[in-house]
Formats: C-alpha cells, sequence, structure tokens
C-alpha cells in the first residue's frame, strides 16, 4: 500500500525556517517525480515544488523560489521541504503527493495526511 | 502561466442529481487535464486524468471530457458521499495557477 507520510510542521514567526519532512513507503520512491502542494485555511491548492526521480532536477512556484528548496534521499525514501525567510503568506497545510506513472508531467494520485505550517509572531 | 477558471465556486444539487462542473485554461493544454475531489480535512483524491480517464477504484458515474481549453466534470445520480469540493488541475506544466478555485458541491 502506497503511504506519504508529512512531518515537520508547526508554529514559526515570520522571517524563520522550517524542513518539512515526506516518508514514502509502498512504491519504489526512486522511480517518481514527487510534488509539494499547499493550501492556506479555507483556501485552495496551490502547487509548490516539484523534484524529479534523482534530485537532479527541481522547480518552483514564483512565490517560493529562492526561499524553498526541495530534495530527497532515495536511500532513505524521504522528500523534504526546506523552508527559509516565512512569511505570514507561507501558512498552510503543506502536502507531499506523487507524480502518477513517474513521469515529468503528470497529475497527482497519492497525497500524504499533510502537515500544517503557522507562520505568525 | 496558464490559469485555470472553475464553475461554478458552489453547486448545491440533490442525492439522485445529475451535475456538471466546468473548467477553462487561458490557453490550450489539450487533454492534460485533472480533476480531484477533496474532502474537509482530507487530501485530494485523484479522481480523472487525461481529461477523461477514470481513476482506478473511481465510480462510473464520473465522468470528465473536454480538450483544449474547456472541461467538464459531470456526476450523475449524486450520491452521498460525493458532496465535498472538486478541484481541476492542469499538467501542461506546474505553476501556483496549475489549480482551479475550487467548486464546493454542496447538499440541497
Amino acid at each position: 500500500e502506497v503511504q506519504l507520510v508529512e512531518s515537520g510542521g508547526g508554529l514559526v514567526q515570520p522571517g524563520g525556517s522550517l524542513r518539512l519532512s515526506c516518508a514514502a513507503s509502498g512504491f519504489s520512491f526512486s522511480s517518481y517525480w514527487m510534488h509539494w502542494v499547499r493550501q492556506a485555511p479555507g483556501k485552495g491548492l496551490v502547487w509548490v515544488s516539484r523534484i524529479n526521480s534523482d534530485g537532479s532536477s527541481t522547480n518552483y512556484a514564483d512565490s517560493v523560489k529562492g526561499r524553498f528548496t526541495i530534495s530527497r534521499d532515495n536511500a532513505k525514501n524521504t522528500l523534504f521541504l526546506q523552508m527559509n525567510s516565512l512569511r505570514a503568506e507561507d501558512t498552510a497545510v503543506y502536502y507531499c503527493a506523487r507524480g502518477r506513472g513517474g513521469y515529468s508531467y503528470v497529475p497527482f494520485d497519492y497525497w500524504g495526511q499533510g502537515t500544517l505550517v503557522a507562520v505568525s509572531s | 502561466d496558464i490559469q485555470m477558471t472553475q464553475s461554478p465556486s458552489t453547486l448545491s444539487a440533490s442525492v439522485g442529481d445529475r451535475v456538471t462542473i466546468t473548467c477553462r485554461a487561458s490557453q490550450g493544454i489539450y487533454t492534460w487535464l485533472a480533476w480531484y475531489q477533496q474532502k474537509p480535512g482530507k487530501a485530494p483524491k485523484l479522481l480523472i486524468y487525461k481529461a477523461s480517464t477514470l481513476e482506478s477504484g473511481v465510480p462510473s458515474r464520473f465522468s470528465g471530457s473536454g480538450s483544449g481549453t474547456e472541461f467538464t466534470l459531470t456526476i450523475s445520480n449524486l450520491q452521498p458521499d460525493d458532496f465535498a469540493t472538486y478541484y481541476c488541475q492542469h499538467y501542461y506544466g506546474y505553476s501556483r495557477d496549475s489549480f482551479g478555485q475550487g467548486t464546493n458541491l454542496e447538499i440541497k
């Protein structure tokens, strides 16, 4: 059974940093593109970042470029999102998601349960 | 960036009804479109991809159509479990606007 379990969320002050993790199991993690998607309270889904299967290629939404870094450890089946210079508008539930079929431009067929990041003083 | 516009934002319907949600892309995306269902406090669930292909395990009362810039999600014979929020997503590239703003399907 495919499982994605996020952790690392919490309350952080503006300008602070946080590192999210997503532990994957039940599939060949090293074969899939992985993504982060966020959802502010009461709002819609917003794509944040993606990383290819071996970690050599990454992309970011303009709103987080230069502040967030996506990475992965295929030996530990874990996806990361390092978030620096956090702002109030980064407050959201952060989901990790798997790109369907292991290809580059695909929908997301499995999602974690999400981890809440709250940026406030 | 390609932007997705969903309509309506809210839809009221009854069990047994047939409903349609529309998603328009700001430029052509062929059939690189997916639909998701999300219930409160839960992660989104993939329903349809490639505009009309049903994900495994999704009931056949869900169907999708369209290509280019206009797409529809139709739910026939609404069931109580179907009341949720629905999102379209293009995957012809990714940006913060890849998802539509969502349609809240509520019980009339």
